[in-house]
């Protein structure tokens, strides 16, 4: 069955530090991956998401992510972090089938120290 | 419209009560899903829609769950006698095309916070 895991619950950092959020899959084919964030109160916001070709893929308020078949991996990652930054992140697969729909991960809350 | 709609945003129920909970997709999107969300979880798949018809309700947790969206466009979650255990956040996403697939991009609504007394 498909899956997906964030082995870190919760993960605090210092504002302008560096940032790595680990994602592992379970997924038969090529998997379709997404990282979303939501903030209190807030619906899920897509921050960018790999279908195929180059493995570092970018996206909004400038995260990016690198897909590694190897290692089932799919690591959200961002150089700088901003105090704004604070909010719960998801990574998700797709299902390419019928429906399209998606497995979450549990979620990992990100605390930025001022 | 400019994006996923839910109503209520909140929703307080008594146990054993009916509640109905409303999703505006993106207009002109044709799937819809529900997705169940409960502290400090992932959301979690309910069912799918395309257009009008379900084509998956095997995330329902049981038969006092029913979704519907007669017009291929607004949809209802509802949810007979609540019990405890549905309280939860209800998030309703929407994407332009159907099934799954390079396009298969999924916007979400803020969600519904459902809480059973």
């Amino acid at each position: 069955a498909q899956s997906v895991t964030q082995p870190d619950i919760h993960i605090t950092v210092s504002e302008g530090a560096s940032l790595e959020l680990r994602c592992n899959y379970s997924y038969g084919a090529t998997p379709y991956l997404f990282w979303y964030v939501q903030s209190p109160g807030q619906g899920l916001q897509l921050l960018l998401k790999y279908f195929s070709g180059d493995t570092l893929v970018q996206g909004i308020k400038g995260f990016e992510a690198e897909f590694k078949r190897s290692q089932s991996s799919f690591n959200l990652r961002k150089p700088s972090v901003h105090w704004s930054d604070a909010a719960e992140y998801f990574c998700a697969v797709g299902e390419a089938g019928n429906t399209g729909k998606l497995i979450f991960g549990q979620g990992t809350t990100l605390q930025v120290k001022p | 419209g400019a994006g996923v709609s839910q109503s209520p945003r909140y929703k307080v129920a008594k146990r054993g009560q009916d509640v109905a909970l409303r999703c505006d997709p993106i207009s002109g999107h044709v799937s819809l899903f529900w997705y169940q969300q409960a502290l400090g979880q992932g959301p979690e798949f309910l069912t799918y829609f395309q257009n009008e018809a379900q084509l998956d309700k095997s995330g329902l947790p049981s038969d006092r769950f029913f979704a519907e969206r007669p017009e291929g466009s607004v949809s209802t979650l509802k949810i007979q006698r609540t019990q405890q255990e549905d309280s939860a956040v209800y998030l309703c996403a929407s994407s332009r095309t159907a099934g799954g697939g390079v396009w298969n991009i999924q916007y979400f609504g803020a969600g519904t916070r459902l809480s059973v007394l």
